[in-house]
Parts: C-alpha cells; sequence; structure tokens
C-alpha cells in the first residue's frame, strides 16, 4: 500500500523569508507522481506543483520548488519569499500510472506579516 | 472554462438517512474521484469513475457507492448515514485516468450528520 507522511501538522514563516514543507511516501512502484496541492481557508484545493518520478530534475514553478530524493522517498516544497496569499493547508499527494491519489494528512502554514 | 461544481454546497442530515451529493467536472474531463476529508484523516479516496465505469475504490464501507453519466457527471451515494459520515466531500475531475492528468477539485460539500 501506499502512504504519504507529512510529519509538520502547522508551520509558520515571517513575510519575504523561505519555508520548506517536508513529506515522505512509501511505494514499491517505480513510476509514479507526485504533487503539493494548496487548499487556503474555504477555498479549492489547487494545484502547485507537480513532479515525475522519473525526471532527476527537481520541479519549480516561480516561488515554489522541491527537493525531491527518489532514494529517500522525499519530495519536500520549498516556499520562497513567502506571502500573506501562501496561508493555506498544503497536501502532498502520491500517484501511480492509475488515477487513484493518495494524500498525506497536510500542513497548516501560516504566514505572519 | 467552468470549474468543477458540487451540489449541494451544505448539507444537514439525520443519522439513518440517505444522502446524494453531485459533482459536475470540467467539460471534457471524463474521470471523476471522490474523496471524504476529516480534520484528523486528511483526505481519503473513494472512488473513481472514468466513462461510467468504477476504476478504482478506497477502502470504505459498502454504505458509500457512485455511478457517472453518461455526460460524465457523477453522483455519490451514502446510506444508512453514521455522526462519522460527517465531512468535506470533494469531487475532482481529470481529463483521463492514468499518466500525469491534473485533478482539478471542486469546492466540496459540507455534510453534517446529526
Amino acid at each position: 500500500a501506499q502512504t504519504v507522511t507529512q510529519s509538520q501538522p502547522e508551520m509558520s514563516v515571517q513575510e519575504a523569508e523561505t519555508v520548506t514543507l517536508s513529506c515522505t511516501y512509501d511505494t514499491s512502484e517505480s513510476n509514479y507522481y507526485l504533487f503539493w496541492y494548496k487548499q487556503p481557508p474555504s477555498r479549492q484545493m489547487i494545484l502547485v506543483i507537480r513532479q515525475e518520478a522519473y525526471k532527476q530534475q527537481n520541479a519549480t514553478e516561480n516561488r515554489f520548488s522541491v527537493n525531491f530524493q527518489k532514494a529517500a522517498k522525499s519530495f519536500s516544497l520549498k516556499i520562497s519569499d513567502s506571502q500573506l496569499g501562501d496561508t493555506a493547508m498544503y497536501f502532498c499527494a502520491f500517484k501511480r500510472t492509475g488515477n487513484q491519489f493518495y494524500f498525506g494528512t497536510g500542513t497548516s502554514l501560516t504566514v505572519i506579516p | 472554462k467552468a470549474g468543477v461544481t458540487q451540489t449541494p454546497r451544505y448539507l444537514i442530515k439525520t443519522r439513518g438517512q440517505q444522502v446524494t451529493l453531485s459533482c459536475s467536472p470540467i467539460s471534457g474531463h471524463r474521470s471523476v474521484s471522490w474523496y471524504q476529508q476529516t480534520p484528523g484523516q486528511g483526505l481519503q479516496f473513494l472512488f473513481e469513475y472514468f466513462s461510467e465505469t468504477q476504476r478504482n475504490k478506497g477502502n470504505f464501507p459498502g454504505r458509500f457507492s457512485g455511478r457517472q453519466f453518461s455526460n460524465s457527471r457523477s453522483e455519490m451515494n451514502v446510506s444508512t448515514l453514521e455522526l462519522g459520515d460527517s465531512a468535506l466531500y470533494l469531487c475532482a475531475s481529470s481529463f483521463s485516468s492514468g499518466g500525469d492528468y491534473e485533478q482539478y477539485f471542486g469546492p466540496g460539500t459540507r455534510l453534517t450528520v446529526t
């Protein structure tokens, strides 16, 4: 079975600073996809960034980047220049070649002005 | 393009009743997945439908069922409601099943069972 673990239930960061959210996963698959989703308070979940396991290069989307360590089964999210609008619940997710997503329990991030 | 829509947005039911939730995917999307979100458990996968067929199923009792129509709209049904079924139910659509297609989430239906 696939499991996704987010060991930081809550985090906070000062505006304009950098924060890293951790995620580890467990799988015996060699081909899979990893995602970070953001769920702002009372708003819809949206995709932040994704990574294909066969790609060694870490994905980057503007201020968001990942540190993908396949051997360690680690997939952390780094947010640079944190903004107030980054305050949200962040979910790490794993997907095999089918369409079944496995989500972690989430990290609640608060950006402090 | 319109996003994923879910109806109703809020629902209050009594134990023992049944409930039906509806999800309309993004136009052109044929895969619809359902998730249960609770504070303690996070998001748990219920099932996925693709082209009117259930493709994957999570570890939920048979009281939870679903279906998909030819226009890709999907419904989820929960029978004999229990207090523990109180949750935010999220629907997500994607273009296809498999591959690295992103899932787009709806706003959710907040179900409260009293």
